[in-house]
């Protein structure tokens, strides 16, 4: 089992719209979370960190966590275009290391 | 400020040839991370440095690969021999503390071994 899972989608939603991405996790004893957003043919960028169970909003995106269930899920209120990337889960593993999911593409069409 | 800064932003060399990527981090920032992305294994680590010093190279795939932080300022990937399979981006990143402190990524080297 990976350490940290996505799907991989794509992830179609219509312009407006809310897109709810997911990530589980192996290790229960995991404590920091990430959501990365890349667009193609960038690099990863961090858009929201969460550490404690429940909701942590930023504008249009709130990050879930939800450490009895080990996921973590990231919403995005009205999509936009804009939007469309590859969004990369991460925690801290072992030794204080980033462990990425292998990500989920989002297209938001208009 | 500039941000991380890699170079080349692309490279295409052939099979067994010898294969130097650089970074410079963001200034400040005592860690500094080389990943490799692929589209099958996805942002992996391969090895990240504090204050110039190795800590955690677990993730470099086999001997040769090998980095070196010189300096605060600088830091080098290198393969040799290179082969195909390591067609892939290489990112620097860079960070003031690791674990949970954001790490700032650079735009990458796209290497094509042919």
């Amino acid at each position: 089992q990976k350490e940290v899972e996505q799907n991989s989608g794509p992830l179609s939603v219509p312009e407006g719209a809310i897109a709810s991405l997911n990530c589980t996790y192996s290790d229960r004893g995991s404590q920091s979370f990430f959501w990365y957003r890349q667009y193609s043919g960038k690099s990863p960028e961090l858009i929201m960190s969460i550490y404690s169970n429940g909701d942590k909003e930023d504008g249009r995106f709130t990050a879930q966590l939800n450490k009895a269930s080990q996921y973590v899920s990231l919403l995005i209120r009205d999509s936009q275009p804009s939007d469309s990337a590859t969004y990369l889960c991460a925690l801290v593993g072992g030794y204080n290391k980033l462990i990425f999911g292998a990500g989920t593409r989002l297209a938001v069409h208009p | 400020d500039a941000g991380v800064i890699q170079s080349p932003r692309h490279e295409v060399t052939e099979m067994g040839q010898e294969v130097t990527l650089r970074c410079k981090p963001i200034s400040g920032h005592d860690y500094l991370f080389w990943y490799r992305q692929t589209m099958m294994r996805g942002l992996e680590l391969l090895i990240y440095f504090n204050n110039n010093v190795p800590i955690d190279d677990s993730g470099m795939p086999e001997d040769r690969f090998s980095a070196k932080m010189p300096n605060a300022s600088f830091s080098t990937l290198k393969i040799q021999p290179s082969e195909p399979r390591d067609s892939a981006v290489y990112f620097c990143a860079s960070s003031r503390g690791t674990g949970a402190d954001t790490q700032y990524f650079g735009p990458g080297t796209r290497l094509t071994v042919l």
